[in-house]
């Protein structure tokens, strides 16, 4: 199995930062790599798609990068509203995986 | 637009199966794959496996070989997995979701979630 190792567990930020997330590959897989946001009691909300692809009505202040097997998610400017919890999630191989996830919290 | 309606809370006693539901609706049920994932409360998510309904076709994790079924009835559009022999380690909130438009890697609707908890 592909494991993600996700970093950091937990952040808190202010609204003037730039926040980075970080999910490293325990192998290659393609940019087969999605970013979600979760807020208590909800479903998963996709975020970014294919390691660089910004989903439908989610603003432009998330982007996604690639170095290497490390995918980062950012956040520039964050805002209160984006305060929850985050996973990558890795669909190269069967069984897909999720990183840890992190929670974020945007004072 | 693309709609997952899924089955409401369960409380069930260990050794039981429970069969959990997802409807849907705004997309052409029958030639779209399925997944579901399971989440333990304050834990991350893990992925059961997916069926394609235009054949009934399944994959599944490993892990949950033996622990989940799943099926599809393409008459309703409805997607079910049952759950079987079941533990309190089961206990955690069950979506279904399907892939992106964009991207058949990427998981863009999602149902809103079943709980289901094991005790006697």
């Amino acid at each position: 199995d592909i494991q993600m190792t996700q970093s950091p567990a937990s952040l808190s930020a202010s609204l003037e930062e730039i926040v980075t997330i970080t999910c490293k590959a325990s192998q290659g897989i393609d940019d087969y790599l999605s970013w979600y946001q979760q807020k208590p009691g909800k479903s998963p909300q996709l975020l970014i798609y294919d390691a660089t692809s910004l989903a439908d009505g989610v603003p432009s202040r998330f982007s996604g990068s690639r170095s290497g097997t490390q995918y980062s998610l950012k956040i520039s400017r964050p805002q209160v509203d984006d305060s929850g919890i985050y996973y990558c999630l890795q669909s190269y191989s069967t069984p897909l995986t999720f990183g840890s996830g992190t929670k974020l919290e945007i004072k | 637009q693309v709609k997952l309606q899924q089955s409401g809370a369960e409380l069930v006693k260990p050794g039981a199966s429970v069969k959990l539901s997802c409807k849907t609706s705004g997309y052409t049920f029958s030639t779209s794959y399925m997944s579901w994932f399971k989440q333990i409360p304050g834990q991350s998510i893990e992925w059961i496996g997916m069926i394609y309904a235009g054949d009934g076709g399944t994959g599944y994790n490993q892990k949950f070989k033996g622990k989940a079924t799943l099926t599809v009835d393409t008459s309703s559009s409805t997607a079910y997995m049952d759950l079987s022999s079941l533990t309190t380690e089961d206990s955690a909130v069950y979506f279904c979701a399907r892939s992106y438009y964009y991207s058949s890697s990427a998981f863009a609707y999602w149902g809103q979630g079943t709980l289901v908890t094991v005790s006697s």
